[in-house]
């Protein structure tokens, strides 16, 4: 089955404990994103990766880290997690390349909590 | 840079009725992609219905359609004969066909409650 997995779903943590989020996709996808969503301010980009070892600044990057290492792995990083970074997470990803308009398949989401 | 605008925070429709949410959207490119998603209580992001903008024939899915505008940059979502399990959050995006085509640019959402 053609999906986007991210783990954990759920995670508290406090602040300055390093974690990371794993996303991984199994259709072959070269680009790979992740967002944040928040109350009242949709999706906003943190990150993206048009490829292996090619990853750029979203609108939202302050406190975050990336790397695309494997094409089908893009984990997301928080060095050091504050409490503004309580946040649902998503991956997505997607072919690339002209034609048909290419929709973001996205990952279920995780719930993470800094105290 | 661009920008999507939902100017519906919240709408509410009754069962089997059609209801109607807004999206206005800012770019300067020509050739770019739109979508609506949804949202449900799972937080699971859904694919709904996506149009080409090089496509002056409105996308069609089932009882979902949209109203697209290019000279306007309006692309509004209709859901026909509403269910209970359209209660959602609406989200509209725009992506670009540009340098970074793959980047979603999202707009606020709009929560659409169902009324049995």
């Amino acid at each position: 089955e053609a999906q986007v997995t991210q783990n954990p779903r759920y995670l508290i943590t406090v602040t300055g404990k390093k974690l990371t989020v794993t996303c991984s996709q199994n259709m072959n996808h070269e680009y790979m994103s992740w967002y944040r969503q928040d109350p009242g301010l949709g999706l906003r980009q943190i990150y993206y990766s048009m490829n292996v070892e090619v990853t750029d600044k979203g609108d939202v990057p302050e406190g975050y880290k990336v790397s695309r290492k494997e094409k089908r792995n893009f984990p997301l990083i928080l060095e050091s997690p504050s409490p503004n970074q309580t946040s649902l997470y998503f991956c997505a990803s997607s072919p690339l390349g002209q034609g048909d308009a290419k929709e973001q398949y996205f990952g279920p989401g995780t719930r993470l909590t800094v105290t | 840079a661009q920008t999507v605008t939902q100017s519906q925070p919240e709408m509410s429709v009754q069962e089997a009725e059609t209801v109607t949410l807004s999206c206005t959207y800012d770019t300067s490119e020509s050739d770019y992609y739109l979508f609506w998603y949804k949202q449900p209580p799972s937080r699971q992001m859904i694919l709904v219905i996506r149009q080409e903008a090089y496509k002056q024939q409105n996308a069609t899915e089932n009882r979902f359609s949209v109203n697209f505008q290019k000279a306007a940059k309006s692309f509004s979502l209709k859901i026909s004969d509403s269910q209970l399990g359209d209660a959602a959050m609406y989200f509209c995006a725009y992506r670009g066909n540009g340098g970074s085509q793959g980047n979603l640019i999202f707009g606020k959402g709009t929560k659409l409650s169902v009324k049995p």
